[in-house]
């Protein structure tokens, strides 16, 4: 099926620094999505965008939702280990119906002491 | 809130056999749940889509006779993968849909076919 591109696909970095990574898509979205997960765990949902432009923070994450409503970023800053995981963007392209996602192909981060 | 829970939480089988996976909203209604499988190292690929009351809606390629699918109530779904092989071995995810455009994921389900 349809993913939406993830990058970078993986980074190490190091404890402190903050983190970037965006989601790129050739179609439009109405919603975008930003879930982490843990090994052999589901993923949890981080931040929910619902307006092209909308800018949402929830503690140490920041996400965007691009103008163009074709991306999104998602900021992480000060990282700390627990922050380790694997981070997916998914799009959905109906609103305020139960329609299914699209999920990126995921950005791994290991976070280094 | 939004709280998914999936059962078992891993399972081996014999192969030949049929499992049944449970994925229940605990503190919301779902009026849709959806399946999904993920191979290690990838992303979460949709196997079908389950409206309560309704027959599931199959993604292109997964086998509706294989991968049986019951929402018998809004709180409830159920995948049950029949006569499983070792090609079936995957990690399986559900998550609930609370009527809008965000999805809850249960912890999902490991199963080894041996």
């Amino acid at each position: 099926g349809q993913q939406l591109n993830q990058s970078p696909q993986s980074m190490f970095i190091q404890e402190g620094e903050d983190v970037s990574m965006n989601c790129t898509s050739s179609s439009i979205f109405n919603t975008w999505l930003w879930y982490k997960q843990d090994p052999g765990e589901g993923p949890v949902l981080l931040i929910a965008l619902y307006k092209a432009g909308e800018l949402t923070s929830n503690g140490r994450l920041t996400a965007q939702f691009g103008i163009t409503r074709k991306d999104s970023f998602l900021n992480i800053s000060a990282s700390i280990p627990s922050d380790v995981g694997i981070y997916f963007c998914a799009g959905n392209l109906n609103t305020g119906t139960a329609s299914k996602l699209t999920f990126g192909t995921g950005t791994r981060l290991q976070v280094t002491l | 809130g939004a709280v998914v829970s999936q059962h078992p939480s891993r399972v081996i089988c014999k192969s030949g056999t049929s499992v049944k996976i449970e994925c229940r909203s605990l503190d919301f209604q779902a009026t849709t749940m959806f399946w999904y499988r993920q191979f290690p190292k990838q992303s979460l690929m949709l196997m079908a889509t389950s409206n309560e009351g309704s027959k599931a809606t199959y993604e292109q390629g997964v086998e509706k006779d294989k991968f049986l699918i019951n929402h018998a109530s809004l709180t409830l779904s159920t995948l049950t993968v029949t006569s499983a092989h070792p090609e079936d071995s995957s990690f399986y995810i559900c998550s609930a849909a609370p009527g809008q455009e965000t999805q809850y994921f249960g912890p999902g389900t490991r199963l080894l076919v041996l």
